[in-house]
Order: structure tokens, then sequence, then C-alpha cells
């Protein structure tokens, strides 16, 4: 199984900052088959970027990722108050398909 | 736009079988080439894949929970179910349906997601 983890637990940040959430794998991983999910407090986690920066449907390009073998970044830049919420990364290379534990960015 | 909606239980006793169902619209199972796919997430805690189906019936389940895992499709309903047996409190969780799109010979991330529902396991 491809452990995730992720990097910082909690973001503290204000809006307009730019934020970059990391998420490294046990083993490496082809950048296409890593995604980012924004999950709101309540709600249920909503697909962002998969597949090598390709931004799900309505999500604005201040989003971004980068990274490459076992070390990827999701990047935010002009936080929105809107964009406050817990972030995780997820791996579909392999089965089990797995998650990171998240990182929750939070306002200053 | 393809929207997912999860029913079910909202309490189980323990030992006893949990039993999930995912009402796709939008989309027709039967004709589709997505992985429909189910996730869990106890409360204040990180997400888990729990498992998935395709059309053929061909399942791929998490190996912690192989066991006790069983995911069927009913296509003239156009839904597809979770079963998971001997359930005991460490299954007390928000179970999600979502839909894979499969792209990448089988690969795909979480299009879409069902609200989720919230599932207790107690006596």
């Amino acid at each position: 199984e491809i452990v995730l983890t992720q990097s910082p637990d909690t973001l503290s940040l204000s809006p307009g900052d730019r934020a970059a959430l990391s998420c490294r794998a046990s083993r490496s991983v082809n950048s296409n088959y890593i995604a980012w999910y924004q999950q709101k407090r309540g709600q249920a986690p909503r697909l962002l970027i998969f597949g090598s920066s390709r931004r799900a449907t309505g999500i604005p390009d201040r989003f971004s990722v980068s990274g490459s073998g076992t070390d990827f970044t999701l990047a935010i830049n002009r936080l929105e108050p809107e964009d406050f919420a817990v972030y995780y990364c997820q791996q579909y290379e392999a089965s089990p398909r797995t998650f990171g534990p998240g990182t929750r960015v939070e306002i200053k | 736009q393809v929207q997912l909606q999860e029913s079910g239980p909202g309490l189980v006793k323990p030992s006893q079988t949990l039993s999930l169902t995912c009402t796709v619209s939008g989309v027709s199972i039967n004709r589709s080439t997505y992985y429909w796919t189910w996730i869990r997430q106890p409360a204040g805690k990180g997400l888990e894949w729990i498992g998935r189906i395709y059309l053929s019936g061909t399942t791929n389940y998490n190996p912690s929970l192989q066991t006790r895992v069983t995911m069927s499709l009913d296509t003239s309903k156009n839904q597809f179910s979770l079963r998971l047996d001997s359930v005991t409190a460490a299954d007390t969780a928000i179970y999600y349906c979502a839909r894979d799109p499969g792209y990448y010979y089988g690969r795909g991330p979480l299009e879409d997601w069902g609200q989720g529902t919230l599932v207790t396991v107690s006596a």
C-alpha cells in the first residue's frame, strides 16, 4: 500500500496569501495519478486537480500542482475566503487507493 | 451532470451487517465505463477508500476490509450497493459513494461524490 503523508497539519494564513501544501508518498507515484481534494466542514470532498495539473470543472487557476516521484505540492495563490478548508491528496496509481491525512488551511 | 445519493440505516448494531445504497442520476450505470466507489470518513478523521465496482461486476476492495466487504450493482434501478459484515464501533463513519471515471487504464480520480451518510455502530 502506498502511504501518503501531508505537511503541515495546519497552515494559518491570511486572505491574499499564498499556500503551499506538501504531499509525500512512500514510494514513487506517476504524477498523472495524483489528485487533490478540498473538503469544507459538513460537506463531501470536492475534486480540485488531477492528472498532472488538470483542474476539475469550475476550479480557478489560482490552484496549481507541481512535483514528481514521491513529493508533490498543491499551491493556492491569493487565498480567497472560500479556500479555507481541509485539503487531501490521493494516489490512484495502485490499489488500494490511498489518501493523505489532510492539511487544514485556516484563517490566521 | 452526475449526481449520487447514499441511503441506508443510520444505526447498526455491533456484529450485524451495514448495508448502503447509492442512487445515481445523470448517467446510466449500464452504459457507462465508470468505476463506482465507496469511501468512508470517521468523524474528524481522514478518508479511507473501501473499494469500487465496475459494470462487468469486477470489484477492487481495500485489503483491510476485503474479508467483510461486498459491492454490487442494480442496473435496473441505477444503483450500486455496499455491504459490510460483522461491524464494530470502528466502522462508525460517514460513508460516501463516488464516481471514478477510470480515465487512464482504469485509473481515475473521484470526480463526483454523494453528500455522505452517517452510519453509527452501537447497541
